[in-house]
């Protein structure tokens, strides 16, 4: 079956501890992302990247990094966490074609984080 | 930058009703995809419906429906004979064509509540 696997589904921990989420595809997408969502304000783009060894920032990287060592995983590091990024979590993918980007975003079912 | 909103939090049906939730999107650029993602108490992000820029004809699927009108900048989605399985959050999402890296820029969201 075809899907993007985020791992763990929730997770609690307490400010400062170092913190990786796991996301993993088997549709061979080139084009992983990772979003947060916050209420009123929807999903706001943290990093992505366009193929292996190929990242950069988004809307809100401040606080994460990402690294992209094999084209199926794409895990977000949360070195020092703080409670500001309690939130919820989605990594997506989604194939890049030539000039016409084929647009849909096929998203794992999300992680929620507390920092405490 | 583009920005996208949706003006109502949250709106209410009845079982069977139609119910019509507005989205307007700010954009200099003439080729892009519009979404509406459909979010349940699950917390999966589910694609509802695709509209492509260049296409005049309205999207349809099932019982949701788009009017597209890209002079006004204006996606709405309707959805026809509700039923309790459309309660939901609603995003509408924007992302250009020829964007290298190909983010989804979404709306804050419209809660969905339907009534027997």
């Amino acid at each position: 079956e075809a899907q993007v696997t985020q791992n763990p589904r929730y997770l609690i921990t307490v400010t400062g501890k170092k913190l990786t989420v796991t996301c993993s595809q088997n549709m061979n997408h080139e084009y992983m992302s990772w979003y947060r969502q916050d209420p009123g304000l929807g999903l706001r783009q943290i990093y992505y990247s366009m193929n292996v060894e190929v990242t950069d920032k988004g809307d809100v990287p401040e606080g994460y990094k990402v690294s992209r060592k094999e084209k199926r995983n794409f895990p977000l590091i949360l070195e020092s966490p703080s409670p500001n990024q309690t939130s919820l979590y989605f990594c997506a993918s989604s194939l890049t074609g030539g000039r016409r980007i084929s647009g849909t975003l096929h998203f794992g079912n999300g992680t929620r984080l507390t920092v405490t | 930058a583009q920005t996208v909103t949706q003006s109502q939090p949250e709106m209410s049906v009845q079982e069977a009703e139609t119910v019509t939730l507005s989205c307007t999107y700010d954009t200099s650029e003439s080729d892009y995809y519009l979404f509406w993602y459909k979010q349940p108490p699950s917390r999966q992000m589910i694609l509802v419906i695709r509209q492509e820029a260049y296409k005049q004809q309205n999207a349809t699927e099932n019982r949701f429906s788009v009017n597209f009108q890209k002079a006004a900048k204006s996606f709405s989605l309707k959805i026809s004979d509700s039923q309790l399985g459309d309660a939901a959050m609603y995003f509408c999402a924007y992302r250009r064509v020829t964007d290298s890296w190909g983010k989804l820029q979404f709306g804050a969201g419209t809660q969905v509540v339907v009534t027997p």
